[in-house]
């Protein structure tokens, strides 16, 4: 079964800051997609980036980009410029690719933003 | 955009009560899911349904049923609810099976059994 861990419960940031949250995978897949969710204070679970395994260019979406290493099965999200609003729960998430049907989600990070 | 809405942000019943929680999503998704989210334990999945009629158990299908006679709602049923099933209850839908552009979810029904 495949598994995504996420090894930080709570991080924390300056206002204007990067930061980067880390995720890794386990896997004998080689077609599969990797995601971040992040999670407000609202509960409404937003996708922020996806990446395709097979893509060795990594996902850039704005201010979040990712680090995508694909023997190291690491995905880590790097969050630029950091703002008030980037406070959250995110969550790293993993699908197989074709045939799957759900994804496996890590336990997620606390994400604080200090002004 | 997809809006996937579920019936109860807060939800208080006591131990034993029959639940439902209900999912409704609007852009004629196949896919729906059913997860419970708890502190340091993440999203687990409990149940998913990838058309109408069908269904299939997740990671912790125990004490919980599910139900979907239209596409678009998904229903979430605790037959005898019990103190340990207290938590939030996220539902989510994807347009078919193999799509791979992610979720989207509900914003989540907060479940107290007391």
């Amino acid at each position: 079964a495949q598994t995504v861990t996420q090894s930080q419960p709570e991080m924390s940031v300056q206002e204007a800051e990067t930061v980067t949250l880390s995720c890794t995978y386990d896997t004998s897949e080689s077609d599969y997609y990797l995601f971040w969710y992040k999670q407000p204070p609202s509960r409404q679970m937003i996708l922020v980036i996806r990446q395709e395994a097979y893509k060795q260019q990594n996902a850039t979406e704005n201010r979040f980009s990712v680090n995508f290493q694909k023997a190291a099965k690491s995905f880590s999200l790097k969050i630029s410029d950091s703002q008030l609003g980037d406070a959250a729960m995110y969550f790293c998430a993993y699908q197989p690719g074709a045939g799957s049907y759900q994804l496996t989600f890590g336990k997620g990070t606390k994400l604080s933003v200090i002004p | 955009d997809v809006k996937v809405t579920q019936s109860s942000r807060y939800l208080v019943k006591r131990t034993g009560e029959k639940v439902f929680l209900e999912c409704v999503q609007d852009m004629d998704h196949e896919n729906m899911f059913w997860y419970r989210q708890d502190p340091g334990l993440g999203l687990r999945l409990i149940y998913f349904s990838y058309d109408v009629k069908m269904k299939e158990k997740g990671d912790i299908p125990e004490g919980y049923s599910v139900s979907r006679e239209k596409k678009e709602r998904f229903s979430l049923i605790l037959e005898s609810a019990s103190t340990n099933q207290t938590s939030m209850y996220l539902c989510a839908s994807r347009l078919k099976w193999g799509d791979r552009r992610g979720y989207t979810f509900g914003s989540g029904t907060r479940l107290t059994v007391v």
